[in-house]
């Protein structure tokens, strides 16, 4: 069956620092896979999504994922942390009847001044 | 453009109680839609999708219930609350047929069951 593990439930970077999340999937086939963030209290808003064709996604808000068959990863990144990153962001993968995404634990971000 | 609307956005209900959490989306035909509960501090788990009309799928036994009476609108319910049903609770759409575009997903109603 199709997973995501998130192995970080907490980071913690400073603001300007890069950032990278990591995620991993399970799925027998080519995945469609996205990113999530969520401020506290809110709804999940999409960040960036991988179908297909170039392997490395650009996203909203300066993020960014690469996605590495041989590694079964997804992994979002970000060059220099704002602290307006601070959220809870969910990796996720759908699966082939397309009405069931899976999501990961969640990775709790926190942005020190 | 399209939107989604789920309340109420807190509700602090009574063990015993009923349940209805309400979520409609506007801007689009024949969505799939979505409800998921997010337990504290876990991952959101998938509690029923609905591809049509009176079309519901349950993915986790519990004493919840959703109906969807119209195309854009789509009900949570429960005849009497157990504490567990405690958590956030989320409603997503997506482009009915295919969800690769994403889940678009409401703020969510927070409920306390007390």
């Amino acid at each position: 069956a199709q997973s995501v593990t998130q192995p970080d439930i907490h980071i913690t970077v400073s603001e300007g620092a890069s950032l990278e999340l990591r995620c991993n999937y399970s799925y027998g086939a080519t995945p469609y896979l996205f990113w999530y963030v969520q401020s506290p209290g809110q709804g999940l808003q999409l960040l960036l999504k991988y179908f297909s064709g170039d392997t490395l996604v650009q996203g909203i808000k300066g993020f960014e994922a690469e996605f590495k068959r041989s590694q079964s990863s997804f992994n979002l990144r970000k060059p220099s942390v704002h602290w307006s990153d601070a959220a809870e962001y969910f990796c996720a993968v759908l699966t082939l009847n397309n009405n069931d995404m899976r999501f990961g634990a969640g990775t709790r971000l926190t942005v020190k001044p | 453009s399209q939107t989604i609307h789920q309340w109420p956005a807190t509700l602090v209900q009574p063990v015993g109680s009923p349940l209805s959490l309400e979520c409609t989306v506007e801007g689009t035909s024949n969505p799939n839609l979505y409800w998921y509960r997010q337990a504290a501090g876990r991952g959101l788990q998938l509690l029923f999708y609905s591809v049509g009309i009176g079309q519901i799928s349950s993915e986790v036994p519990q004493n919840l219930s959703a109906s969807r009476p119209q195309d854009r609108q789509f009900i949570l319910s429960s005849k009497k609350l157990l504490l567990s049903d405690s958590g956030f609770y989320l409603c997503a759409w997506s482009v009915g047929g295919q969800g690769s575009g994403g889940y678009t997903f409401g703020s969510g109603t927070r409920l306390t069951v007390v």
